[in-house]
């Protein structure tokens, strides 16, 4: 069984501009959230996909917008890029639908630095 | 919303013993806590889970009880090993579903 994988591991951007974060979830995992993790804290919840479609949000802004594709894999985007954006984006994945309720199973994350 | 509190902030302990981590939350209708493990540079492990129907729940040294009128829930780490050296997470569902985590415990065992 093949675990969640995030892409890429790092990556170093310049204020203002665009990321796009790749994430594959858990075989047979119809649910997708994401989470961005500030150095020293713990995982704040961004939203979650299932069924392609966005399922809750936290408390972020627009500028961060997901998409959930037909295999379930999912990308984070973030447009207009500050600096309070670097840290540490975590995907995970979850057998079931619903918020929360399930298992979610957490990718290795991806290290955004935004200088 | 949810608001989840987690003591203590780091744990050293001498391998062989018991580590304890505390963990309140602020909303009643939570109803899911997992615990998580996280090492450096790596993501958070689920290492077990307790649903508000259970008060306790055992997987080989690892042990989490949950006390829902007082709101808060414990993970207990029996005969510590260096390998148990990590951070690890409570969280709990708020009332819309979704999991807040605490702001974590550095454990260090030290042989």
């Amino acid at each position: 069984e093949t675990g969640v994988t995030q892409s890429p591991t790092h990556l170093i951007k310049t204020r203002g501009q665009q990321v796009t974060l790749r994430c594959s979830s858990q075989s047979g995992h119809n649910t997708v959230s994401w989470y961005q993790q500030a150095l020293g804290q713990g995982p704040q919840f961004i939203f979650q996909y299932y069924r392609e479609e966005e399922n809750g949000r936290g408390n972020f802004p627009p500028r961060f917008s997901g998409l959930q594709f037909p295999n379930y894999s999912s990308e984070l985007n973030v447009n207009a890029l500050e600096l309070d954006d670097s840290a540490l984006y975590l995907c995970a994945s979850s057998p079931r639908g619903g918020l929360g309720l399930y298992e979610q199973y957490f990718g290795p994350g991806t290290r955004l630095t935004v200088t | 919303g949810e608001n989840v509190e987690q003591h203590p902030s780091t744990l050293s302990v001498q391998e062989g013993d018991s580590a304890v981590i505390k963990c309140t939350y602020s909303d009643s209708a939570s109803n899911y806590f997992p615990w998580y493990k996280q090492e450096l540079g790596k993501g958070p492990q689920l290492i077990i889970d307790i649903r508000s129907n259970v008060g306790e729940k055992k997987d080989q040294r690892i042990a989490v009880t949950l006390n829902k009128t007082a709101k808060h829930f414990s993970l207990h780490i029996t005969e510590t090993q260096p390998e148990d050296s990590a951070v690890y997470f409570c969280a709990a569902t708020d009332s819309w579903g979704k999991l807040q985590f605490g702001a974590g415990t550095q454990v260090v065992v030290t042989p």
